[in-house]
């Protein structure tokens, strides 16, 4: 257990649904992050947030909407989505505020997310 | 921009043998490396990393790394593999420069172990 986790592991949705997926750290940390893993790509960072401020939004669709209430949980929001979202989608937290940090990322176990 | 090349989709190695694990980088600045694992159905967990200082650095379950400044590299190894070492491993580059905690994710290597 790497003290992140997210909720709910497994997810199907149709196009026309809204969902939301969460995550929630157990760590301490000030940073968290959301990534999207799809197969045979390079992880993808989504966003970013640091002390509840976001600080990277990497060319996302408007159809992913983050929400960081605080420091502790951090949401993302799902709404008509296309089949080529179907990915896993990674939380991960770290210990620093975003800066000149050397700090590592503690993973979640991901959101398996399939678009019909 | 910085960037991770792992060169090999694939390693195969019997139980026992040394492993090895590529990773090249292209970064400015210095670069700060990682190495994660990730296993079936599960996150990425973390195994260790550079930042400065000695070359040859240490990590979880056995796994060492080295950094070679000249040839750009920070290859995983470990001297001897277990079966339950097979998993998905991802290199990652994050460079000083930037002004927040942005990792760059090579495209993974999977490693087989066979008894």
């Amino acid at each position: 257990e790497t003290g992140v986790t997210q909720t709910p592991r497994h997810l199907v949705m149709g196009m026309t649904n809204k969902k939301s997926l969460k995550c929630e750290q157990h760590l301490g940390h000030n940073a968290m992050y959301w990534y999207k893993q799809s197969a045979k790509k390079p992880l993808e960072l989504m966003f970013v947030y640091s002390l509840e401020e976001r600080v990277e939004n990497n060319s996302v669709p408007s159809r992913f909407s983050p929400e960081c209430p605080n420091s502790s949980h951090l949401f993302l929001h799902l709404h008509t989505l296309q089949p080529e979202d179907s990915a896993l989608y990674l939380c991960a937290s770290s210990q620093e505020p975003s800066g000149t940090s050397t700090d590592t990322q503690y993973f979640g176990p991901g959101t398996r997310l399939t678009v019909l | 921009a910085q960037s991770v090349a792992q060169p090999e989709d694939q390693v195969n190695v019997a139980e026992g043998n040394p492993l090895t694990v590529k990773c090249t980088y292209s970064v400015s600045g210095n670069p700060y490396l990682f190495w994660y694992v990730q296993y079936p159905n599960r996150g990425l967990q973390f195994l260790l990393k550079y930042i400065t200082g000695d070359n040859l650095v240490k990590g979880s379950y056995g796994f060492e790394a080295e950094f070679n400044k000249s040839q750009t590299s920070f290859h995983l190894k470990k001297p001897s593999a277990l079966v339950s070492d097979s998993a998905l491993y991802f290199c990652a580059v994050r460079d000083s420069n930037t002004g927040f905690q942005k990792l760059v994710f090579g495209t993974g290597t999977r490693l087989l172990v066979s008894p």
